[in-house]
């Protein structure tokens, strides 16, 4: 079936890095672009870019250019979110999902908690 | 940027009862070349991610089941329950993908009495 397996959870320091991966299964992985949405605690959903998964190019939300940055591993149908110099502001759950002009599958996201 | 507002922003009601829920966008969603809202409607369970439940403002994605409708047009859109169950406890999300940035409503939190 067609799903999204994303990592576990992570616990960082402020100013630590984080890399979140998000493995694709049961479709062609480029057939989709990947995007990326925040959760901060109990508050909505963020939207925070995408990227093209044939030629991986990201493109990120404002509020989410200099620390982001999306990649991909093509061979392993796996899409990754890095975030740099973490902050406490970034203590969210983090989901992928898949794209074809609405949101129609979902990772079960990523806790990221930063604390010192 | 499009501003996706939701009102109300919780509800609380019985089992077998009628919700309705409303989406407005701070412009139109509908793209004039092919008529469609680029309006989808998701719905969130405690402690799971979004669920896709409606797409194109009204067509309903395969296997929701058929109490939940999508209406609307332009820049005012309605979710429907026409018989609330409890499971349907979450909070719904409207999200317009008709520009660049995606966004989101802050969302309409369902309770069962």
């Amino acid at each position: 079936q067609i799903q999204l397996v994303q990592s576990g959870p992570e616990l960082k320091k402020p100013g630590e890095t984080v890399k979140i991966s998000c493995k694709a299964s049961g479709y062609t992985f480029t057939d989709y672009s990947m995007h990326w949405v925040k959760q901060a605690p109990g508050k909505g959903l963020k939207w925070m870019g995408w990227i093209n998964t044939e030629t991986g190019e990201p493109t990120y939300a404002d509020d989410f250019k200099g620390r982001f940055a999306f990649s991909l591993e093509t061979s392993a149908s796996t899409a990754y979110l890095q975030i740099n110099n973490l902050k406490n502001e970034d203590t969210a759950t983090y989901f992928c999902a898949r794209y074809g002009w609405y949101f129609d599958v979902w990772g079960a996201g990523t806790t990221v908690t930063v604390s010192s | 940027d499009i501003v996706m507002s939701q009102s109300p922003s919780s509800l609380a009601v019985s089992v077998g009862e009628k919700v309705t829920m409303s989406c407005k966008s701070s412009q139109s969603l509908l793209y004039s070349s092919n008529q469609k809202n680029y309006l989808a409607w998701y719905q969130q369970k405690p402690g799971q991610s979004p669920k896709l439940l409606i797409y194109w403002a009204s067509t309903r994605e395969s296997g929701v089941p058929d109490r939940f409708t999508g209406s609307g047009s332009g820049t005012d859109f309605t979710l429907t329950i026409s018989s609330v169950k409890a499971e349907d406890l979450a909070v719904y999300y409207c999200q317009q993908y008709y520009s660049y940035p995606w966004t989101f409503g802050g969302g309409t939190k369902l309770e069962i009495k």
